[in-house]
């Protein structure tokens, strides 16, 4: 049950386009279309953002999209706000109620 | 609106044990599947357990299978993570979180946390 392997920081401006990518295995990533992207403010809770590989929640800007091609998934912020700095989560399904998150990307507004 | 509120956290000695709750609202809770996941300070996200809605299968991840133990009383809309053997690298912030549905694999909703501490 190796986490799956994410970028630890990533940065960009306000109003760019930043782009997250979380690497897994053909057990997990590869095996199913149930990826999903958690942001987290500090001392928060996290929030899902994206399920399904590029589902969006009601609520969650279409500023947020998600993609994904065989063992790796993309999580994509464009026009980046303020706001949107904090920790990013990606998470595959990986069999049997089993889930596996990567160690988090860190997204700095500059 | 969904909620849901842990407590149990605290210190406790290597070795010990210690439980946690977690009372949800908002929703029918037996209907749901329900995990526990962690995190220590300034690290990632884990999996720890997860225990389908009516109770009667559940699943651990190897860092805690044979020690922990997950349980829901729908009666009493609670669920409970039972922690035995605690060592130092158990120290985290434990979340209750909803699965989505059948057929959809993510947390739709968590708790805000509470913080378990193994220290001598």
């Amino acid at each position: 049950q190796s986490a799956l392997t994410q970028p630890r920081s990533v940065s960009g401006s306000p109003g760019q386009s930043v782009t997250f990518s979380c690497t897994g295995t053909s057990s997990d990533v590869g095996e199913y279309n149930s990826v999903s992207w958690y942001q987290q403010h500090p001392g928060k809770a996290p929030k899902v953002i994206i399920y399904d590989v590029n589902r969006r929640p009601s609520g969650v800007p279409d500023r947020f999209s998600g993609s994904k091609s065989g063992n790796t998934a993309s999580l994509t912020i464009s026009g980046l706000q303020a706001e949107d700095e904090a920790d990013y989560y990606c998470c595959s399904y990986a069999g049997n109620y089993r889930l596996v998150f990567g160690g988090g990307t860190k997204l700095t507004v500059l | 609106e969904v909620q849901l509120l842990e407590s149990g956290g605290g210190l406790v000695q290597p070795g010990g044990s210690l439980r946690l709750s977690c009372a949800p609202s908002g929703f029918t809770f037996n209907s749901y599947a329900m995990s526990w996941v962690r995190q220590a300070a300034g690290k990632g996200l884990e999996w720890v357990s997860t225990i389908s809605g009516s109770g009667g299968v559940t699943f651990y991840s190897d860092s805690v299978k044979g020690r922990f133990t997950i349980s829901r009383d729908n009666q009493k809309n609670t669920l409970y993570l039972q922690m035995n053997r605690l060592r130092a690298e158990d120290t985290a912030v434990y979340f209750c979180a909803k699965w989505r549905g059948t057929y959809y694999y993510y947390f739709d909703s968590w708790g805000q946390g509470t913080l378990v501490t193994v220290s001598s």
